[in-house]
C-alpha cells in the first residue's frame, strides 16, 4: 500500500458545484495535512493545512481530517472556473519526525462555466 | 518578499552536459527541498536540507548533487545529463516541515 493515495481523476464539474477531493494514507505518524493547488505550468501553492483531526474552513474551502479512518478531504463550495487546477494532498509527521512531505499524485479539476 | 526564485525557467541540454539549477529564498527558511515532477507522477523529492551545511538524499537522488553553503541558496547540480532527467524541477522552502513554499519551476529537456 502506498503511503498516500489520491484519486488522479480528472474531475469535471459545472460552475457552482460542490467539489470533494480525497486522499487516504497509511502512516499513523502523520500529524499535518496539507492541500496544495497547482495551476498549469506553475509551482504548487499552499492552500491550507490542518493539524491532527478536525475541520478547517477558509472562505469557500473546507479541509477535513479523520485520523481514525486515515482519510482527508477538501471541499470546495460554489466552485468557480478559477478553481480549475490540479490539487495535491500532502502529509507530514511534523517536528520530531521526518523532515519530508509525502504528496499524493494530484487530482486535476476543471470547473466549466 | 520575492519568496522562492528559480533560474533558469527553461533549458535544453544535450546528453552528457552538466548544469546547475539555481534556487534562492528570501524568507530566512531553514528547510529547503528539490523536487522533480513528471506528468501523472506527482512530486518526487530529490534532495533536501534542514539548514546551511546540511543536506540529505530524497527519493530520487541519483544523477544529482546539492550544496547548501548559505541559508538563502540551494543549488541543484546535474552531472552528465540523461534523457531520464527531462522533467520540471521545483525548489521549495519552509520554516517548519509542512508549510512548504514553491518556486515557479525550471523546465528541463535533455536530448
Amino acid at each position: 500500500q502506498k503511503e498516500v493515495e489520491q484519486d488522479p481523476g480528472p474531475l469535471s464539474v459545472p460552475e457552482g458545484a460542490i467539489v470533494s477531493l480525497n486522499c487516504t494514507y497509511s502512516n499513523s505518524a502523520f500529524q499535518y495535512f496539507m492541500w496544495y493547488r497547482q495551476y498549469s505550468r506553475k509551482g504548487p501553492e499552499l492552500l491550507m493545512y490542518t493539524y491532527s483531526s478536525g475541520n478547517k474552513e477558509d472562505g469557500r474551502f473546507t479541509a477535513q481530517v479523520d485520523k481514525s479512518s486515515k482519510y482527508i478531504s477538501l471541499f470546495i463550495r460554489d466552485s468557480q472556473p478559477s478553481d480549475s487546477a490540479t490539487y495535491l494532498c500532502a502529509m507530514s509527521e511534523g517536528q520530531g519526525g521526518s523532515e519530508k512531505l509525502v504528496f499524493g499524485k494530484g487530482m486535476k479539476l476543471t470547473v466549466n462555466p | 518578499n520575492a519568496g522562492v526564485t528559480q533560474t533558469p525557467k527553461f533549458r535544453i541540454l544535450k546528453i552528457g552536459q552538466s548544469m546547475t539549477l539555481q534556487c534562492t529564498q528570501d524568507m530566512n527558511h531553514n528547510y529547503m527541498y528539490w523536487y522533480r515532477q513528471d506528468p501523472g507522477m506527482g512530486l518526487k523529492l530529490i534532495y533536501y536540507s534542514v539548514g546551511a551545511g546540511i543536506t540529505d538524499k530524497g527519493e530520487v537522488p541519483n544523477g544529482y548533487n546539492v550544496s547548501r553553503s548559505t541559508t538563502e541558496d540551494f543549488p541543484l547540480r546535474l552531472e552528465l545529463a540523461a534523457p531520464s532527467q527531462t522533467s520540471v524541477y521545483f525548489c521549495a522552502s519552509s520554516r517548519n516541515t509542512y508549510e512548504q513554499y514553491f518556486g515557479p519551476g525550471t523546465r528541463l529537456t535533455v536530448t
